[in-house]
């Protein structure tokens, strides 16, 4: 069955330094792969998602950046992070319409 | 717009009661997805359906096309059930999952 890795499941970082945050999938080939966001008291926003290698879609103008430079791996970035992209990561994957595999989260404070 | 709904978003329940969760969608949908969410964060697909009814184990899954409407329902609820039980729609033509606000739930003993 498919699986999702997601890393690191918690960070601690100040206003204007880096961010990456990384996605892998075992199990399946070629899966859409989503990167979403959860304020605390909120939804799950999507940011990001891909259908392919290279290949990236934005929802909501911001702060970050994503990229999958291999088929199974989905990378979550920014250069210089803001006091509002504190938050809780999730990287989810599979094939729409069929069933999403989600990762364990990865919980932001930025400081 | 691709929109879900989900009500109540808060519900309080006493150890055996029967829990049910709504939640509407706008437009057509190829999937329902019924997610439970526990307080480190991790997420669990429970259900995806797209007609009728599906069981597992306590919870039950419901759809009704021609409404917009899904159903989730729990029997005999116990409080390590307690968690915040998501609503998520594919719309037809789409390639992503749309999130419903979410339903907190806490079961007292």
């Amino acid at each position: 069955s498919q699986t999702i890795h997601q890393w690191p499941a918690t960070l601690v970082q100040p206003v204007g330094s880096p961010l990456s945050l990384e996605c892998t999938v075992e199990g399946t080939s070629n899966p859409n792969l989503y990167w979403y966001r959860q304020a605390a008291g909120r939804g799950l926003q999507l940011l990001f998602y891909s259908v392919g290698i290279g290949q990236i879609s934005s929802e909501v103008p911001q702060n970050l950046s994503a990229s999958r430079p291999q088929d199974r791996q989905f990378i979550l970035s920014s250069k210089k992070l803001l006091l509002s992209d504190s938050g809780f990561y999730l990287c989810a994957g599979g094939q729409i319409p069929g069933e999403l595999f989600f990762g364990e989260g990865s919980r932001l404070t930025v400081l | 717009k691709n929109e879900v709904e989900q009500s109540p978003q808060n519900l309080t329940a006493q150890e055996g009661e029967f829990i049910t969760i709504n939640c509407s969608y706008s437009v057509g949908i190829s999937a329902l997805h019924w997610l439970q969410q526990h307080p480190g964060g991790g997420i669990v697909s429970l259900f995806m359906l797209s007609s009728g009814k599906k069981k597992h184990g306590r919870l039950i899954a419901t759809i009704n096309i021609q409404e917009k409407h899904s159903s989730l329902h729990i029997t005999a609820s116990h409080p390590r059930d307690s968690a915040v039980y998501i609503c998520a729609a594919t719309f037809q033509g789409a390639q992503k999952l749309v999130f419903g606000q979410g339903t907190r739930l806490t079961i007292n003993p």
